[in-house]
């Protein structure tokens, strides 16, 4: 069965970076993209970004270049979203998804998803 | 970025009532739509891809359709369990991006 799950809840003050991980089926990670989404109240759904797990690879829109970092752990099939500078508007709930199509990860739908952390930046 | 614009907000219908789902795209997105069904308190869960294809294991009460800019996710008939935010997303044009949601109520 796929399974991500993902670590628990963060509260972090503004300027502050957080790292969230997700770790993986064996199958998932060795044979899919892994996608990192965010939902906000405001902004709603928020495609940030994706990793290939076992080449390292990754691709990230252009709001969050320069601020996010994913990378990937073979040893224990987890991927972690990293977002530095933290600003109140980054208080989301952050996903990471498995992307569907694996030729093509740029433009790519998503499933199953990991349950969600919580990510609450507060000063 | 594409813009995504989805239609209702909200809506209200009764058990095995047939409910439309509207979005619509800023720009021409071929068949590249998935739909989501979301409960409170739990991810995205992918209905469609492809516009009208149905992801395994989702009911057939629930099918998609359009192309270019204009697409519609149906519920044939609407089940209580059926209750959720519903989002569209295009997967055309880098970056991928989502609708704002319908949220169906089952009264």
């Amino acid at each position: 069965q796929v399974q991500l799950v993902q670590s628990g809840a963060e509260v972090k003050k503004p300027g502050a970076s957080v790292k969230v991980s997700c770790k993986a089926s064996a199958d998932t990670f060795t044979g899919y993209y892994l996608h990192w989404v965010r939902q906000t109240p405001g902004q709603g759904l928020e495609w940030m970004g994706w990793i290939n797990p076992l080449s390292g690879g990754t691709n990230s829109a252009q709001k969050f270049r320069g601020r996010v970092t994913m990378t990937g752990d073979t040893s224990i099939t987890t991927v972690y979203m990293e977002l530095t500078r933290l600003k109140s508007d980054d208080t989301a709930v952050y996903y990471c998804a498995r992307g569907e199509r694996s030729y093509s990860p740029d433009l790519d739908w998503f499933d199953p998803w990991g349950q969600g952390t919580l990510v609450i930046v507060s000063s | 970025d594409i813009q995504m614009t989805q239609s209702p907000s909200s809506v209200s219908a009764s058990v095995g009532d047939r409910v439309t789902i509207t979005c619509r795209a800023s720009q021409g997105i071929r068949t590249s739509l998935a739909w989501y069904q979301q409960k409170p308190g739990k991810a995205p869960k992918l209905l469609i891809y492809a516009a009208s294809s149905l992801q395994h294991g989702v009911p057939s009460r629930f099918s998609g359709s359009g192309s270019g800019t204009d697409f519609t996710l149906t519920i044939s008939s609407l089940q209580p369990d059926d209750s959720a935010t519903y989002y569209c997303q295009q997967a055309n044009s880098f970056p991928p991006t989502f609708g704002h949601g319908t949220k169906v109520e089952v009264k």
